[in-house]
């Protein structure tokens, strides 16, 4: 509906497992983000691509890894994460990076880390 | 660094009544952005201020940015069941920065 979809919707996973989180838009976007939203929390800016370069983090832990293939996919690699990285994922993406651009988020991974 | 404060954190209205959330930043504010979620949902985009005193309206909400765009609200006339989710001001100065949310909950 949004024009950006995520997979999956939903992961349970071990703190010892590596998984992946994937993000596509469809909207002709130059910019794609990493957001994480916790309970009770702001949502909170992990990762920004513009033009598949990397322009800004967010002193993410490591155990987050970002991966911009082209300008349409965004990808959340992930490994031994801890129960407090338990969250909804959000991609988001828009025309440019700039001030004044629209997001347009997808709907979300949530995680639940064993 | 730059902070957007918004409250109150939650609402509860019988329907039919009014209500507003605010948004207050410590610096000024290049503009300001407005997104609901719904419960289960993604943050959806609604609308943006640029300008000083600007004030735009979408059907029975009625947004507002200050004179000096250092604060914004969100306004709902006559409150509908289907008005329920989080309302997110967010500033976007080279990255967009989120406040808190507001959770609105409508009783029937």
């Amino acid at each position: 509906e949004t024009g950006v979809t995520q997979t999956p919707r939903h992961l349970v996973m071990g703190m010892t497992n590596k998984k992946s989180l994937k993000c596509e838009q469809h909207l002709g976007h130059n910019a794609m983000y990493w957001y994480k939203q916790s309970a009770k929390k702001p949502l909170e800016l992990m990762f920004v691509y513009s033009l598949e370069e990397r322009v800004e983090n967010n002193s993410v832990p490591s155990r987050f890894s970002p991966e911009c293939p082209n300008s349409s996919h965004l990808f959340l690699h992930l490994h031994t994460l801890q129960p407090e990285d338990s969250a909804l994922y959000l991609c988001a993406s828009s025309q440019d990076n700039r001030g004044t651009d629209t997001q347009y988020f997808g709907p979300g991974t949530r995680l639940t880390v064993l | 660094g730059q902070q957007v404060m918004q409250i109150p954190q939650y609402q509860h209205v019988q329907e039919g009544e009014d209500f507003t959330t605010y948004c207050n930043s410590s610096t000024t504010l290049s503009n300001i952005q407005w997104y609901k979620q719904r419960p289960g949902g993604h943050p959806v985009f609604l609308i943006q201020l640029v300008k000083s005193g600007e004030v735009k309206k979408q059907k029975r909400l009625t947004f507002q940015f200050g004179e000096a765009k250092k604060n914004s609200s969100l306004h709902i006339t006559a409150t509908q069941t289907t008005d329920v989710g989080t309302y997110f001001c967010a500033s976007n100065t080279g990255k967009l920065i989120f406040g808190q949310g507001t959770t609105l909950q409508v009783k029937p």
